[in-house]
């Protein structure tokens, strides 16, 4: 089966800075990747998401990049703001009926 | 267009006790997912439901949980004699299931908390 794994629990940036956060995955199989974000107290928040016919996508101040070779995933954020403060996953769908496995998570703390 | 909704918020329950959280979908979706996240931890897959159907129960204990989604109102998560284990953030999810997307939107969660 997927397993999806974080590389850092936490990741500490100053305000303005880019941030990188990076996600292994174990299934050479898997065909996509969704980044969620999740505020204290509330659900995850879809990010972005990429298919393995792709190497990069980019959204607004975001962009995942994904590297087969080495089954490694990683979310940057552009200019990052205290809003930002969260923690991420990275999940991908396990067998044919679309439930998710998420990594452990990281936690973004934007320093002031 | 109001998105997942579940209720209640917080919920509080003696060893023992029975607790019962509701998931209602966002408007058109007929896919539910219920995920449970311990404390500084990922979300773990429970149950995958349709409209009257278990679909994928893989993630579910074999006693004590059950879930439903019936032909008419929300997703029920059941946990029977609850114990402090139990307590947890759980969270569900919909989808519509468009083809080519595993897209799932989630909703706030339960706190669950065994006392």
């Amino acid at each position: 089966g997927e397993s999806v794994g974080l590389h850092l629990p936490t990741l500490s940036v100053q305000e303005g800075d880019n941030s990188i956060i990076n996600c292994a995955y174990s299934n050479s199989a898997s065909d996509y990747f969704i980044w969620y974000k999740q505020e204290s107290g509330k659900g995850p928040q879809f990010i972005i998401d990429i298919r393995s016919n792709m190497d990069k996508r980019q959204g607004q101040r975001v962009t995942v990049l994904l590297n087969k070779t080495v089954k490694h995933l990683s979310l940057q954020i552009a200019a990052t703001q205290p809003g930002d403060s969260a923690v991420y996953f990275c999940a991908a769908p396990s067998g044919n009926t679309g439930k998710l496995i998420f990594g452990q998570g990281t936690t973004l703390q934007v320093k002031p | 267009n109001a998105g997942v909704m579940q209720n209640p918020r917080h919920l509080v329950r003696r060893r023992g006790q029975e607790a019962r959280l509701r998931c209602s979908p966002m408007k058109g979706h007929s896919h539910v997912y219920w995920y449970r996240q311990l404390p500084e931890e990922g979300l773990k897959f429970m149950v995958y439901l349709q409209k009257e159907n278990i679909i994928d129960e893989s993630g579910m204990p074999k006693e004590r949980f059950s879930a439903e989604f019936p032909k008419e109102g929300p997703s029920i998560l059941r946990i029977q004699q609850v114990v402090r284990g139990d307590s947890a953030a759980y969270f569900c999810a919909s989808s519509g299931l468009i083809e080519n997307s595993y897209e799932q939107y989630f909703g706030p969660g339960t706190r669950l908390t065994v006392t």
